[in-house]
């Protein structure tokens, strides 16, 4: 079954590690996307990718990086966690068809204490 | 760049219709989407304009006036599990091959008995 997948769906980690948040699709989506969205607050772009080893910068300022090596792959991985990285990120794609219909992904919540 | 404005906080009861309106100020954009996100959950997609009218699908239709910078999301014969966030999407131009959206704030609906 086609689908997004994120893990992991819940992460509560000490300040300074580094940590990776996974994200597959099995749509054969070209265009991939990071979003950044603490509760009831609007969604911010953080990354987005349109193909392999395409990657740029969303609209809002992030301290992460994310790679796109393979299309269906796209991690994000923040080298030094801060308390201010807390946060839901969601990560989504959308492939050719002219609606850009974005496929979401469930989510990692993650807490850095 | 781009602006979306919806109101925060929509309330309605049971079996009623309510109206969730987008205005925005871009230069230029493809489409109107929007997007239900239940509280804790991904965001999903709804709706797409791509030309000025109504899209019906279901309970759900939504409305787009270029020419008026507005567009809205009406949903009738309202039911509990349509208490949710609701966020308007565009996609700009200029943006093709990345498919970049710019979300607006999010209306939360609550629907009461």
């Amino acid at each position: 079954e086609a689908d997004i997948y994120q893990t992991p769906r819940y992460l509560v980690i000490g300040t300074g590690k580094k940590i990776t948040l996974e994200c597959s699709q099995t749509m054969g989506h070209d265009k991939m996307y990071w979003y950044q969205q603490d509760p009831g607050m609007e969604l911010h772009l953080i990354h987005y990718s349109y193909g392999v080893n395409s990657t740029e910068k969303g609209d809002l300022s992030s301290e992460s990086t994310v790679s796109r090596i393979r299309t269906e792959h796209f991690p994000l991985t923040l080298e030094s966690a801060r308390p201010s990285h807390t946060s839901q990120y969601l990560c989504a794609s959308s492939g050719q068809g002219s609606y850009n219909e974005q496929f979401f992904g469930p989510g990692t919540r993650l807490t850095v204490l | 760049g781009q602006s979306l404005e919806q109101p925060s906080e929509v309330t309605a009861v049971e079996g009623a219709i309510v109206q969730i309106n987008c205005t925005y100020q871009t230069s230029g954009f493809y489409g109107l989407s929007w997007y239900q996100q239940h509280d804790g959950g991904a965001p999903t997609f709804l709706s797409y304009n791509a030309l000025d009218g109504l899209e019906e699908t279901g309970r759900f239709s939504s409305f787009l006036s270029r020419s008026d910078s507005y567009g809205y999301l009406l949903l009738q014969e309202l039911q509990m599990k349509d208490s949710a966030s609701y966020f308007c999407a565009v996609r700009p131009w200029g943006n093709t091959n990345a498919g970049k959206s710019t979300f607006g704030d999010g209306t939360t609906l609550t629907v009461k008995p």
